[in-house]
């Protein structure tokens, strides 16, 4: 079945440095890669979605890329700043049209 | 407000008891998605909609949990004879069907039972 695995579970960076979350994923015919801010006690929320179109998305300091052959995306924080800390999920789409979300990094950036 | 909205927010009940989460969509969205989540972890699937046709359920749900969307609008989710174990975050999203677009949730039904 279908099956998203997210790493690392615990992330902590220092204010101003990149940080980077590691996805993969088991569908070969998932075709919508989101990812989501949950932050403490409040509702997951989109940050930036990738389709399996393109290789690459950027929305100022995120980024998301997507290898397609390894099946795997990453979530990339350019410039980390203290309110970037949250729960942070990826998500992908596979042939049933269910959303699977992986477990969740703990990101924490350190002022 | 236009998002998905969930009731109740909070739910204490005791073990053995039923109870029934409601959760209206964004008005033209017709996929519904129900989660749960427990502290720490990722929202686990528990089903979906794509309007009123229930697609798939999860395999690890118990018979005690239902769901519906009769008439492709709000859900409904409920848990029979409830068990402590059962305590979590209920989460409800929502989409439009074409292009796998964005889901948008719910703030979520946090159970408790005791």
């Amino acid at each position: 079945g279908e099956n998203v695995e997210q790493h690392p579970s615990t992330l902590s960076v220092q204010e101003g440095d990149s940080a980077v979350i590691k996805c993969t994923y088991s569908d070969s015919a998932s075709n919508y890669f989101p990812w989501y801010k949950q932050e403490l006690g409040k509702r997951p929320q989109l940050i930036i979605d990738i389709r399996s179109n393109v290789g690459e998305k950027k929305d100022q300091r995120i980024a998301v890329t997507l290898n397609k052959t390894a099946k795997h995306f990453s979530l990339h924080i350019t410039e980390t700043q203290p309110e970037d800390s949250a729960v942070y999920f990826c998500a992908a789409i596979g042939s049933s049209y269910k959303l699977i979300f992986g477990s969740g990094t703990r990101l924490l950036v350190r002022p | 407000d236009t998002g998905v909205s969930q009731d109740p927010r909070h739910k204490i009940t005791k073990r053995g008891q039923n109870v029934t989460f409601r959760c209206d969509p964004i008005s033209e969205h017709n996929r519904l998605y129900w989660y749960r989540q427990t502290l720490g972890q990722g929202p686990e699937f528990l089903t979906y909609f794509q309007n009123e046709a229930q697609l798939e359920k999860s395999r690890l749900l118990s018979d005690r949990f239902s769901a519906e969307r009769p008439k492709g609008s709000f859900s409904t989710l409920e848990i029979q004879r409830t068990e402590q174990g059962d305590s979590a975050m209920y989460l409800c999203a929502s989409s439009l069907q074409a292009q796998n677009t964005e889901a948008f949730f719910g703030q979520g039904t946090r159970l408790t039972v005791v």
